[in-house]
């Protein structure tokens, strides 16, 4: 089945800090993955996918299908990137299906 | 664009009440999500409406949740009657259900506490 692990509850880094939040995914074909982030009193929202290949905010994912891992990085964390992060995967089977992981909760402290 | 409205924010019942919550989406977005968030899980999809139609609802307790898009607009999900365990945070999305992979914009969730 497909399956989202994030291994991390909690994160706490300092600031200025690199960071690392992990993610495997459980998926035999072609997956998408993304990463989402809730910052406190906030909605959950896209940080982003890894089709994109873009840098949000700092923040950097690689889609590893050897090792089945899409983990978020930034080389220098922020106090405003203290959230809980989800990773998620998504598939096609004649429409769009999404699967959640636990989610990591980040705090950078100064 | 104005985004997914939810409401209400808060709810809270006794066991074996009934309840339902709204959720109207972005304009224009074909497809609908209603995920059930227990405190430390991740979102956990409970049915998925393209229009106004049901295209997964395999994780819905149909014995007790009922959901409804009418028009394939807003959208309404029932509990009845509750239990303890739906205590939860109720998420509804929105996508514009093109083919491929779409970004879910989300609601900002309403919160059951069922006593």
């Amino acid at each position: 089945a497909q399956r989202v692990t994030q291994p991390e509850k909690l994160l706490s880094v300092f600031k200025g800090a690199p960071v690392e939040l992990k993610c495997n995914y459980s998926y035999s074909g072609s997956p998408e993955l993304f990463w989402y982030v809730q910052y406190s009193r906030q909605r959950l929202q896209l940080l982003l996918r890894h089709i994109s290949r873009e840098s949000i905010k700092g923040f950097t994912a690689d889609l590893n299908k050897g090792e089945t891992s899409f983990h978020l990085k930034k080389p220098f964390a922020q106090e405003e990137d203290s959230a809980m992060y989800y990773c998620a995967l998504s598939w096609i089977t004649g429409f769009q299906k999404l699967v959640f992981g636990t989610g990591t909760r980040l705090l950078v402290s100064p | 664009e104005a985004g997914v409205a939810q409401s209400p924010r808060y709810k809270i019942i006794e066991k074996r009440q009934s309840v339902a919550f709204w959720c109207n989406p972005i304009s224009g977005h074909a497809t609908l999500y209603w995920y059930q968030q227990i405190l430390g899980q991740g979102p956990k999809l409970l049915i998925q409406f393209q229009n106004n139609g049901v295209v997964d609802d395999s994780q819905l307790p149909k014995d007790r949740f009922s959901a409804e898009r009418l028009k394939g607009v807003d959208s309404t999900l029932k509990i009845q009657p509750a239990k303890l365990e739906d205590s939860a945070v109720y998420l509804c999305a929105s996508s514009h259900g093109l083919a491929g992979m779409d970004e879910q914009f989300f609601g900002p969730g309403t919160r059951l506490t069922v006593l």
